[in-house]
């Protein structure tokens, strides 16, 4: 089976930085993505990860270590529009289609 | 503008009478799926779809049925709808480069009474 596990609520302030951790157990890995989902909104795509280390979109940032099956998503410099929930998902197997997600984190950002 | 379009965004319907939500794009893109989502389970995939005529299930495939005759649309169809299929249903899309993640719609609330 597959499992992935991240934090289901993070508070933060503005002006402050968040890391929400992912750990995965899953066959035929391929990469990991982290999605962000306002209330009532659609889910957007916010970076992936293929490779170990750290890519970088703006303030958000996200790692992956492959060897310890975890990743984290860096938010940096927090702003009230902050606040949504963000999912890590999985792309497994060959085929890109396929994604499995976590349950989420609620982030709540106060001002 | 680019986007993915699925209709109806809301729908109420009784135990048993089939139904189809439909889903398009205009990006010209690959891959589509549809996901499931109910509170605190995140989304789940329901199917997807690498091309025309190339379908597969995903986590929870049990009672809908998919087809993918147009590259753009992507009809997702319970034929015999049941309370536990009450949610809220995205569908999405991608392109086949890997750094690129799914654009999804704006999501369908079904209710099943």
């Amino acid at each position: 089976g597959q499992s992935l596990e991240q934090p289901s609520e993070v508070t933060a302030v503005e002006g402050a930085i968040v890391q929400i951790n992912c750990t995965y157990q899953t066959s035929g890995f391929y990469g990991l993505s982290w999605y962000q989902q306002h209330d009532g909104g659609a889910p957007t795509f916010l970076s992936y990860n293929a490779l170990d280390g750290l890519e970088e979109t703006g303030r958000f940032s996200s790692f992956l270590s492959r060897s310890d099956s975890y990743g984290y998503l860096l938010l940096q410099e927090l702003q009230m529009k902050d606040s949504a929930s963000y999912f890590c998902a999985v792309n497994r197997g060959s085929t890109l289609g396929r994604l499995y997600f976590g349950r989420g984190t609620q982030l709540t950002v106060w001002p | 503008e680019a986007q993915v379009t699925q209709n109806p965004r809301y729908l109420i319907t009784v135990t048993g009478k089939k139904l189809t939500v439909t889903c398009s794009q205009n990006m010209n893109h690959e891959y589509m799926s549809w996901y499931r989502q109910d509170p605190g389970l995140g989304l789940r995939q329901i199917y997807y779809s690498m091309n025309v005529e190339v379908t597969d299930k995903g986590d929870v495939p049990e009672g809908y049925k998919v087809s993918r005759k147009e590259k753009r649309n992507f009809p997702l169809i319970l034929e015999s709808p049941s309370p536990n299929q009450t949610s809220l249903y995205f569908c999405a899309s991608r392109t086949g480069g890997e750094y690129y993640g799914y654009t999804f719609g704006s999501g369908t609330r079904l209710t099943v009474v």
